[in-house]
């Protein structure tokens, strides 16, 4: 069965600093990995995706995840935070070898950046 | 372009009670898919469409739920009779067929609270 887990109900940093937000993931197949944000009273966002290729991945406002096939994982990261970065981040996961729709979430991380 | 959006934003109703949400998703999006978040759980795959067709139901949860999506534009989701269980935040997706269709673009979510 397919699963996210992110180990980190929340995650807190100083401004400026480096972050990462951890995800590890478990497919029958191959994965696509998805990093989600969400702001408050606002629906998710698409930050940044895995499909096939180079393991690190660029995306929106200054993220990057790196796929890591051996350890299972798709951490989230940013070389220096800033105070709007703070939001609710979700990992996702859907099977490519079912070549089914269903996406699976993790339960979220809530990032606070300190000024 | 306008997003999706779901309506309405926030619904309060008694154990027993039918409740209607629905989802306008992006004007030519022929994927469309419903969540539920429940008390800072992970966000669970309810349902996909594709068109007007359900291709994916596994994650209703049981025969009180019902989606419906008639003539492929907008959907709704029906919860007949509502239980204290089924509340939650209930997220709507939409995506586009091709080379897009990895990334969903979600709705600002519907708040449903059974009491």
């Amino acid at each position: 069965a397919q699963s996210v887990a992110q180990p980190e109900d929340q995650v807190n940093v100083a401004e400026g600093n480096p972050l990462t937000v951890k995800c590890t993931y478990s497919v029958s197949g191959n994965p696509y990995l998805f990093w989600y944000v969400q702001y408050p009273n606002r629906g998710l966002q698409f930050l940044l995706k895995y499909i096939t290729g180079d393991n690190l991945v660029k995306g929106s406002y200054g993220f990057e995840a790196e796929f890591n096939k051996s350890q299972t994982s798709f951490h989230l990261k940013k070389p220096s935070a800033l105070v709007s970065d703070s939001a609710l981040y979700f990992c996702a996961v859907r099977d490519a070898g079912t070549g089914g729709f269903k996406t699976i979430f993790g339960a979220g991380t809530r990032l606070f950046v300190k000024a | 372009e306008a997003g999706v959006t779901q309506f309405p934003s926030h619904s309060v109703i008694e154990k027993g009670q039918t409740v209607t949400l629905r989802c306008d998703p992006i004007s030519g999006h022929d994927n469309l898919y419903w969540y539920r978040r429940v008390m800072g759980k992970e966000i669970k795959f309810l349902l996909h469409f594709v068109k007007e067709s359900k291709q994916d139901e596994s994650g209703m949860p049981n025969n009180r739920f019902l989606a419906e999506r008639t003539g492929g534009t907008y959907s709704t989701l029906k919860v007949q009779p509502a239980e204290l269980e089924d509340s939650g935040v209930y997220f709507c997706a939409s995506s586009q067929r091709g080379v897009n269709y990895y990334e969903q673009y979600f709705g600002p979510g519907t708040r449903l609270t059974v009491t």
